[in-house]
């Protein structure tokens, strides 16, 4: 398994601004995942981060709104740019392990005002 | 389109009773399938998963798949308050790609 954990837990921010949002995996892992998810609904594919390579967006998402890094295999950071309320939901990072169980970090829970 | 979908949006079942929950991929390179359960707040956690026809059971929980329909349903039986939470029905359809449905909310009424 992987234990994931995302900082900060929650944030409070106005529109306009941007805010970065980081995970770390207690163990080194090839992909991580961000979703999105509006109060208790779907979780979203937002992209697919791998080491060393620029991250692939999903459908809806663009590296310029939501540019994920991919620093090393324990951590990826997701900056939400020019947040609108809109961008209000949760975060989580993701990873899998050999391919199969999915693991959540705990999310992060963003209110653009 | 989504790609999963899951089946009832809402389910309400007393203390002690059944509760069945359906999904289904509409996308013919679906292998795998999860569920997982997230309670209000908390970060999904998955259940079960399966790829091979059939039903797999784990305690109160038994999954089944019929790979040619690409149809999963869950069926928890003697359901306790504590099963209450949206259960997320996931299929994977290459080797990095996971798509979640839109979750079925379950209520377990003591």
């Amino acid at each position: 398994s992987v234990l994931l954990y995302q900082k900060p837990n929650r944030d409070i921010c106005q529109s306009g601004t941007s805010l970065k949002i980081q995970c770390v995996a207690d163990s080194q892992v090839v992909s991580m995942f961000w979703y999105q998810q509006f109060q208790e609904q779907s979780l979203m594919l937002m992209a697919t981060a791998n080491e060393g390579s620029e991250a692939t967006y999903e459908s809806g998402f663009t590296k310029d709104k939501f540019p994920i890094s991919r620093p090393n295999l324990t951590f990826s950071t997701l900056t939400v740019n020019n947040a609108r309320p809109g961008d209000s939901s949760i975060y989580f990072c993701s990873s899998r392990v050999g391919g199969y169980e999915q693991y959540f970090g705990p999310g992060t829970r963003l209110t653009v005002l | 389109q989504q790609k999963v979908q899951q089946s009832p949006e809402s389910l309400i079942v007393p203390e002690g009773g059944m509760a069945s929950l359906n999904c289904t991929s509409s996308d013919r390179n679906v292998d795998y399938f999860w569920w997982y359960r997230q309670h209000s707040g908390k970060s999904p956690k998955m259940l079960m998963s399966i790829f091979s026809n059939g039903e797999k059971e784990e305690g109160r929980f038994t999954v089944h798949l019929n790979k040619a329909s690409l149809h999963t349903s869950l069926h928890i039986r003697d359901s306790q308050p504590s099963d209450s939470a949206l259960y997320l029905c996931a299929a994977r359809t290459n080797a990095y790609k996971v798509i979640f449905g839109k979750g079925t909310h379950l209520h377990v009424l003591p």
